[in-house]
């Protein structure tokens, strides 16, 4: 069974830093795309970004509204992965779910593509920015 | 304000069938697929429908999702009470290079 639990969350100052781990078991970590999403107290689900395995490039993707500020990485040895955030606003509070993503084929007559998206969550870990 | 719309609120009694919708435009849910997720306070979201109308092993056949369009839809039959939750809709969004979800919408059961 697939199980990833977050930590590191707290209550920080605007302008602060923070570092967020979750840590992955039950699969195949370094062979995982993951993804970090929020939920603003009261508020409905907010992708952060997510990052690639290193295979196809290690690279992350991040939301407009924390590009900059937020740093997305993994530890394939540890089989954890990490968010990073600085410069943290009154608007970053909330509660950070990481997650796996799985992935299917989708045919265009011979060629291919993978289609990603959210599959197994955590419970996720709270932020708290006050000024 | 989210780029999908959701109803806010569902409600229904134990055996009926409940719709929950969600909207968008051409450049997400009429461009890619839907997800759906369930979400009970203090516990991880769960993944019920991926490829717009396709259930993961483990999720109930009580839950079916479909699209057309630029819209989607969930639906609940035999509604029972460890359904009462909130929903959410997610696509990818190729012209933002990011997923967007909807707003969620709370069920209730009656």
């Amino acid at each position: 069974e697939v199980q990833l639990v977050e930590s590191g969350g707290g209550s920080v100052k605007t302008g602060g830093s923070l570092r967020l781990s979750c840590v992955a078991s039950g699969l195949s970590f370094s062979n995982t795309w993951m993804t970090w999403v929020r939920q603003v107290p009261g508020k409905g689900l907010e992708w952060v970004g997510h990052i690639k395995r290193k295979v196809d490039g290690g690279t992350a993707v991040y939301a407009a509204a924390v590009k900059g500020r937020f740093t997305i990485s993994r530890d394939d040895s540890e089989n954890t992965l990490y968010l990073r955030m600085n410069r943290l606003k009154v608007e970053d509070t909330a509660v950070y779910y990481c997650t796996t993503q799985d992935r299917f084929a989708q045919w265009f007559g011979e060629l291919f593509q993978y289609n990603y998206y959210m599959d197994v969550w955590g419970r996720g870990t709270t932020v708290t920015v006050s000024s | 304000q989210s780029v999908l719309s959701q109803p806010p609120s569902a409600s229904g009694t134990p055996g009926q069938t409940v719709s929950i919708s969600c909207s968008g435009d051409f450049s997400d849910i009429g461009a890619d697929y839907v997800y759906w997720y369930q979400h009970l306070a203090g516990t991880a979201p769960k993944l019920l429908i991926y490829k717009s109308d396709q259930r993961p092993s483990g999720v109930p056949d009580r839950f079916s999702g479909s699209k057309s369009d630029t819209s989607a839809s969930l639906a609940i039959s035999g509604l029972r009470s460890e359904d009462a939750a909130y929903y959410y809709c997610a696509v990818w969004d190729a012209r933002l290079s990011g997923w967007v979800f909807g707003g969620g919408t709370k069920l209730t059961v009656l």
